[in-house]
């Protein structure tokens, strides 16, 4: 059973702070990666995809990919009250039909 | 004005009862899922579809059936054998040979 993890928190950061979100896949040929914000009641939006080995910005955001560690990270610099939500690691299947998705990491942040 | 709608937004059925959940989507995606989450846990994979009348049964399809009619739309219908049917449900796509999936606003199901 391919398997995606992460700490579920809650991680609590000050406004301002850099939020280190982290997740380990199990699936050594996967290639695709996905980090998902869900606010509570809501259903999932995608904020960052990351294909290769390194570092991928947009924005606060930056995803970092490390393959040979079965490794994925998501760094929310300068964050705010407004990214208060759980992020969910999501990474493709070899078949490439569908995604795996981690149970999630909630993020507080505090004013 | 493109994107994915989920029909209804709360539903409450009684035990015993089968329920059909809408999503239609705009975004000429081929490919669409339907996802089930509970409380504190990921997103588990009830059924995909990558063309129109074809889908594959993902990792908890039992108690659940599909159709794929049209490209827009894919309904999930709930039925009486599935043991625990309360849950947020939501239905995503995507573009054929694309991972990146978009979610709908999800279908809130209550049965007692």
């Amino acid at each position: 059973q391919k398997e995606v993890e992460q700490n579920s928190g809650p991680l609590s950061v000050p406004e301002g702070a850099i939020a280190s979100l982290n997740c380990t896949y199990s699936d050594r040929g996967s290639q695709s990666f996905f980090w998902y914000r869900q606010y509570s009641g809501k259903s999932p939006e995608l904020i960052m995809f990351i294909y290769s080995n390194g570092d991928k910005e947009d924005g606060r955001f930056t995803a970092q990919l490390n393959k040979a560690s079965q490794y994925v990270s998501l760094l929310i610099r300068d964050s705010q009250p407004s990214d208060s939500a759980t992020y969910l690691c999501a990474v493709g299947n070899q078949a490439g039909t569908a995604l795996i998705f981690g149970k999630g990491t909630t993020l507080s942040v505090s004013s | 004005d493109g994107g994915i709608t989920q029909s209804p937004k709360y539903l409450f059925r009684k035990e015993g009862q089968n329920v059909t959940l809408s999503c239609e989507q705009n975004l000429n995606h081929d490919a669409m899922y339907w996802y089930r989450q509970d409380p504190g846990q990921g997103l588990r994979l009830i059924y995909y579809s990558q063309i129109v009348n074809d889908f594959q049964k993902g990792d908890i399809a039992e108690g659940y059936s599909v159709s794929r009619e049209k490209k827009e739309s894919f309904p999930l219908t709930v039925t009486s054998a599935q043991k625990n049917p309360t849950a947020f449900y939501l239905c995503a796509s995507s573009l054929p040979g694309s991972y990146e999936q978009y979610f709908g606003p999800g279908t809130r199901l209550t049965v007692t």
